[in-house]
């Protein structure tokens, strides 16, 4: 069975805080793929990052890195010096036979 | 247009009606999915199809029915529409060795 597991459902932070948005998957396939979404109060999904599980290697874009250790089945996030357009709904998600997302985690950043 | 569109964006429908939302995609991408968004639920996969005739279920399937005659298309139908059955539903397509996925912009279901 697959499952992706977001234990924290909101996180408030002040602007120019660090935060990590946290995320635990369940797979028994040896090949899969992890994504993370954003999705801002207007409802669209957007595409953040997109790892395979061969692939190990931290990667960072501009404000965002993302950590992926198969030892832990985890695959966080972390936004640097966060911004009020941070705010929205990030949800990881696991692509193996099917394509199953967490329950998503809301991350408020006031300014 | 290139990409994925849902159909109808908006709709409002009596309970015990039957509806059918559509999806198209203009990629021929193999897989293509169906999410229903709840708050505190997240996206929970409704059905999914690998490929034209082939369609499986998900984490939620009870009370749909989906259909994948043409590789471009995945209407979902609810059957007899419930007042649980009030979501927003998502439709997305991905290219065969699932690196890359494609989300619709939702369609908004209230059964009343």
């Amino acid at each position: 069975a697959q499952k992706v597991t977001q234990a924290q459902t909101e996180i408030s932070v002040v602007e120019k805080e660090d935060v990590t948005l946290d995320c635990v998957y369940e797979t028994r396939d040896t090949t899969y793929y992890l994504f993370w979404y954003k999705q801002p109060p207007s409802g669209e999904l957007v595409f953040l990052i997109r790892r395979n599980s061969f692939d190990e290697q931290n990667e960072i874009s501009g404000r965002y890195s993302w950590n992926f250790q198969k030892s832990t089945s985890s695959f966080n996030f972390t936004i640097t010096a966060s911004q009020v357009v941070d705010s929205a709904v990030y949800f990881c998600a696991l692509k193996g036979f099917s394509f199953i997302f967490g329950k998503g985690t809301r991350l408020l950043v006031k300014p | 247009d290139a990409g994925i569109t849902q159909s109808p964006r908006y709709k409002i429908t009596e309970t015990g009606r039957q509806v059918t939302l559509m999806c198209h995609q203009t990629w021929s991408h193999s897989y293509m999915f169906w999410y229903r968004q709840d708050l505190g639920h997240g996206l929970r996969l409704i059905y999914y199809s690998a490929a034209a005739d082939i369609t499986d279920k998900g984490e939620v399937p009870d009370g749909y029915v989906v259909s994948r005659s043409k590789t471009e298309n995945f209407p979902l139908t609810l059957e007899s529409a419930t007042r649980s059955q009030t979501s927003v539903y998502f439709c997305a397509s991905m290219v065969a060795d699932g690196t890359e996925a494609f989300f619709g912009q939702g369609t908004r279901l209230t059964v009343v």
